[in-house]
C-alpha cells in the first residue's frame, strides 16, 4: 500500500485557517487522498476525499498538488473544536474485497490554542 | 452521532477471561469493520465482514473471532485474554462491499469499547 506522511503535531489558533500537510510521494493513479480526524474520546470519523482536484465541504477543503505527490487539508477557521489526530489515508480505488479497510498511520495532532 | 452503536462502553476484566463485544451498523450499511487501538500500535484493522460473510482479516489474533448476524449487527469474541489486549476497540460499517466502491466509500465509527484486562 502506498504510504503518507504527516507531521507529529501542529499548532493553531482560535479562528485562524490551518493548513495540515500530507506526503504521499509513491501514490498511484487510482489512489484517492482520503482524511478522517479523530477527536479526543471519539472514534474516527470522516472529514473529505479527493482525487485529483480540489474539494471543498462543509468541515473542510482539500488542495492536491498537480503531480498527486503531496495534498494539504484546510480547515478555514480553527476552533477549539477541531482539536484531534488528522489522519491521511489513500485508497485504491480498484481494491478488491481484501482492501476495503483503513490503514492508519501516526496521523498529526492538532492543537488548537484560544 | 454517527449512527453506529457499540456496547458495552466500558469493560473490565482479568487475564484469561472472555469477553464479547457488540457492533450495531448505521441502518443500511451491510460492512462491518473492526479495529484496535492501543497506545503502541495505533489503530489496527482486525477483520470486514460484509452482509453476514467475512471478507478480509487484517492482525487479528487467532483467540479473537468475529460474525455478522442476519440483522448486519455484529460480535467480536476476545478470548484468553492477557494484558496485552486492553484497549479501545472500534467498529466501523459503510454501505457498500469493499470492491466496487471505487475508493470513495466512507466508513462511520461508532464511539468504541474501552477494554481493560487486569
Amino acid at each position: 500500500d502506498a504510504k503518507t506522511t504527516q507531521p507529529n503535531s501542529m499548532e493553531s489558533n482560535e479562528e485562524e485557517p490551518v493548513h495540515l500537510p500530507c506526503n504521499h510521494s509513491t501514490i498511484s493513479g487510482t489512489d484517492y487522498i482520503h482524511w478522517y480526524r479523530q477527536l479526543p474520546s471519539q472514534g474516527p470519523e470522516y472529514v473529505i476525499h479527493g482525487l485529483t482536484s480540489n474539494v471543498n465541504n462543509r468541515m473542510a477543503s482539500l488542495a492536491i498538488a498537480e503531480d498527486r505527490k503531496s495534498s494539504t487539508l484546510i480547515l478555514h477557521r480553527a476552533t477549539l473544536r477541531d482539536a484531534a489526530v488528522y489522519y491521511c489515508i489513500l485508497r485504491d480505488r480498484n481494491y478488491g474485497g481484501s482492501q476495503g479497510n483503513l490503514i492508519f498511520g501516526k496521523g498529526t495532532k492538532l492543537s488548537v490554542k484560544p | 452521532d454517527s449512527g453506529v452503536t457499540q456496547t458495552p462502553k466500558h469493560l473490565i476484566t482479568a487475564t484469561g477471561q472472555r469477553v464479547t463485544l457488540r457492533c450495531s451498523p448505521r441502518s443500511g450499511d451491510l460492512s462491518v469493520y473492526w479495529y484496535q487501538q492501543s497506545l503502541d500500535q495505533g489503530l489496527q484493522f482486525l477483520i470486514h465482514y460484509y452482509n453476514g460473510e467475512e471478507r478480509a482479516k487484517g492482525n487479528i489474533l487467532e483467540r479473537f473471532s468475529a460474525q455478522q448476524f442476519p440483522d448486519l449487527h455484529s460480535e467480536l469474541n476476545l478470548s484468553s485474554l492477557e494484558l496485552g489486549d486492553s484497549a479501545l476497540y472500534f467498529c466501523a460499517s459503510s454501505v457498500t462491499l469493499a470492491s466496487g466502491a471505487g475508493g470513495t466509500d466512507t466508513q462511520y465509527f461508532g464511539p468504541g469499547t474501552r477494554l481493560t484486562v487486569l
